[in-house]
């Protein structure tokens, strides 16, 4: 149980374009979600959390209209980098939370997260 | 953003042999530490979420320490198989949402 996918697994655009990335929770239903990313040699860096039917809340120093997250269902999250640059470059991973009350409402599932390149 | 860090960064052990990484953290704002075990192009799998100082969880040749007080958590590995080898990460809780993580300690068990 608590699986959690992500898709696509890698991709590469082109500067100026925008890529969506899909973060699924398969067997749970997740009010909260987490994207992190990771640069080379760097831990993972929360940079927003989603609910399920509200807003995002964006960590300090991450454009939220740069990154726009829709959190529509209890099991998909979504992460679209608008606009992308070379400097968006990176690896972004999301996480998922079993609902509050449940035994496992402290951890996190990830996905295996996304490569993406900015050319 | 809260410093955590794990030590060593990476590490190569013969099969067999035990071994040992560590994970440091704020002692302060304290409300849970997890572990988790990160192979290449897996999902990170989580090993233990710990609470409690004075903690000890296991789980089969894999068990953790936890000390609050002065912010570290000990991850040992007993008698390292093959496929123990991955990034082993630790992150800190300071409330109900944001997890710190370290960089991880890379483990390659040597066969």
């Amino acid at each position: 149980g608590a699986v959690v996918s992500q898709h696509p697994s890698w991709v590469i655009c082109k500067s100026g374009t925008s890529v969506k990335i899909e973060c699924r929770s398969l067997d749970f239903q997740a009010t909260t979600m987490f994207w992190y990313r990771q640069f080379p040699k760097q831990s993972l860096m929360l940079m927003a959390t989603s609910n399920e039917g509200s807003k995002a809340t964006y960590e300090q120093g991450v454009e939220k209209d740069k990154f726009l997250i829709n959190h529509a269902s209890l099991t998909l999250s979504t992460l679209t980098v608008t606009s992308a640059h070379p400097e968006d470059s990176s690896f972004y991973i999301c996480s998922a939370r079993d609902p509050p009350g449940s035994r496992l409402s402290d951890t996190q599932y990830f996905g295996p997260g996304t490569r993406l390149t900015v050319l | 953003i809260l410093n955590v860090e794990q030590s060593p960064q990476s590490l190569h052990v013969q099969e067999g042999d035990s071994t040992n990484f560590t994970c440091s953290f704020p002692s302060s704002n304290f409300y849970a530490l997890h572990w988790y075990r990160w192979e290449t192009a897996k999902s990170p799998e989580a090993l233990f979420v710990m609470t409690l100082n004075g903690d000890e969880k296991k789980k089969g040749r894999i068990s953790a320490t936890l000390n609050t007080k002065e912010g570290y958590s000990y991850l040992y590995i007993k008698g390292s198989q093959p496929e123990d080898s991955a990034t082993y990460l630790c992150a800190f809780q300071s409330g109900a949402n944001n997890l710190f993580f370290g960089t991880g300690t890379r483990l390659t068990v040597i066969p």
